[in-house]
């Protein structure tokens, strides 16, 4: 089945500065990648997704990034807030009947 | 339109007692998951369900039983609780893995 490694587990960073999270898959026929943001105490939310037929997406200040041939992808967020602050978990799937997560990155944005 | 709700959302037990937790989702979903998170272990499948009627096992299915008898609602039963087994649940879902899941709210389960 598919494997799922994200890194790093743990962030701190400025505020202003950016993030980046890395997530490697090693199934190739994963074709589709969310990425979710969970607050504390709350439930994980989808907060951007890239397919396979392209290479980056972005949303305001978070952009996913996406390489085929290495097999990884990566979440950046820039101009950090401290409401930024989480734990961030990369997803695969190649359509079958469920996602594979990573084991999450928690994030801190210091004031 | 309320999406995923998870009742309860919080419950104390004693070693041995047995419960179900309740999924429920009004978005027509076919795809229906309960995963636990446990500090530095991320989301583990627990079972999931593909349709009404189905059931297969995920990653964590030991002590664990679940029922999908209608569309909207996937049940997670623990028969005899242990220790641990205290987590916090998640129930999830979905009407394709094109698009990512809708997740509960939790259910914080304290076994003692």
């Amino acid at each position: 089945g598919e494997n799922v490694e994200q890194h790093p587990s743990t962030l701190s960073v400025q505020e202003g500065d950016s993030a980046v999270i890395k997530c490697t898959y090693s199934d190739s026929a994963s074709n589709y990648f969310p990425w979710y943001k969970q607050e504390l105490g709350k439930r994980p939310q989808l907060i951007i997704d890239i397919r396979s037929n392209v290479g980056e997406k972005k949303d305001q200040r978070i952009a996913v990034t996406l390489n085929k041939t290495a097999k990884h992808f990566s979440l950046h967020i820039t101009e950090t807030q401290p409401e930024d602050s989480a734990v961030y978990f990369c997803a695969a799937s190649w359509g079958g009947n469920q996602f594979y997560f990573g084991t999450g990155t928690s994030l801190t944005v210091i004031p | 339109n309320a999406g995923v709700t998870q009742t309860p959302k919080f419950r104390v037990l004693k070693t041995g007692q047995s419960m179900t937790l309740l999924c429920a989702q009004d978005m027509n979903h076919e795809y229906m998951y309960w995963y636990r998170q446990d500090p530095g272990m991320g989301l583990r499948l627990i079972h999931y369900s593909v349709g009404e009627g189905t059931t297969a096992k995920g990653e964590v299915p030991d002590g664990y039983n679940v029922s999908r008898l209608k569309k909207q609602n996937f049940l997670l039963g623990l028969e005899s609780a242990a220790p641990s087994q205290t987590s916090v649940y998640f129930c999830a879902s979905t009407d394709s893995l094109r698009y990512g899941y809708t997740f509960g709210s939790g259910t914080r389960l304290t076994v003692v």
